[in-house]
């Protein structure tokens, strides 16, 4: 199993502002991904994480409002600009690993954001 | 266009009766891999389960059972004696692709009351 670690766990932003949420996964990934989760909503993809490359965004979120890094095979930020209290969401960083050519997708703890 | 149904929002049981969620998926590929995830209180994603579209295995773990019906597309899990640590949030999904985003169902709030 992949232990995904994020930062921050939890934060309380003006409107107005950014936050950078970064992801860290304690071995090598090929796929990394974003979702937000809305309070009590089911999870949406927000973008695919690649390595070398820019994201691949969902219908709806854009790099403007949401820009990645993607910098290595460990390690992934997310940036929520210019927040609003819609952006009020869990996001989570999730990450595949392989293991006997099969595979498992895992999740990070979330970062609860709340924008006042 | 790939979609996931869990029909129960919220279900409530005693402690130590089993109970089953409800997963109904649709998609239009031959090949695909069906999730489930736990999100307890505390709000982290708990992987459960992961079956591919060839393996219609039911599977047991514990007092953790999953039913895998292709022809019903129907993934449905149950728990068997249930325990007030199974309280939490159950989510189905669905993937096509090893390296492709997965769908979630809007997930069903279980709660197991002593």
């Amino acid at each position: 199993s992949a232990v995904i670690s994020q930062k921050p766990s939890r934060d309380i932003c003006q409107r107005g502002t950014s936050l950078t949420i970064q992801c860290q996964v304690d071995s090598q990934v090929t796929m990394m991904f974003w979702y937000r989760q809305q309070p009590g909503q089911s999870l949406t993809l927000i973008a695919t994480a690649n390595q070398g490359s820019e994201a691949t965004y969902e219908s709806g979120f854009v790099i403007d409002k949401f820009p990645i890094s993607r910098p290595n095979l460990t390690f992934s930020t997310l940036t929520v600009s210019n927040m609003s209290p819609e952006d009020s969401s869990i996001y989570l960083c999730s990450a595949q690993t392989f293991r006997d050519s099969d595979y498992e997708q895992y999740f990070g703890p979330g970062t609860r954001l709340t924008v006042t | 266009a790939q979609k996931v149904t869990q029909a129960q929002t919220e279900i409530s049981v005693v402690e130590k009766e089993d109970v089953t969620l409800d997963c109904v998926y649709e998609t239009r590929d031959t090949t695909y891999y069906l999730f489930w995830y736990k999100q307890p209180p505390s709000g982290e994603l708990v992987f459960l389960i992961r079956r591919n579209s060839f393996d219609e295995q039911n599977e047991i773990s514990g007092r953790y059972s999953w039913n895998f019906q292709k022809s019903t597309s129907s993934f449905n899990f149950t728990i068997t004696a249930s325990q007030v640590v199974d309280s939490a949030v159950y989510f189905c999904a669905l993937t096509l692709n090893r390296d492709d985003k997965i769908i979630f169902g809007k997930g069903t709030r279980l709660h197991i009351l002593p």
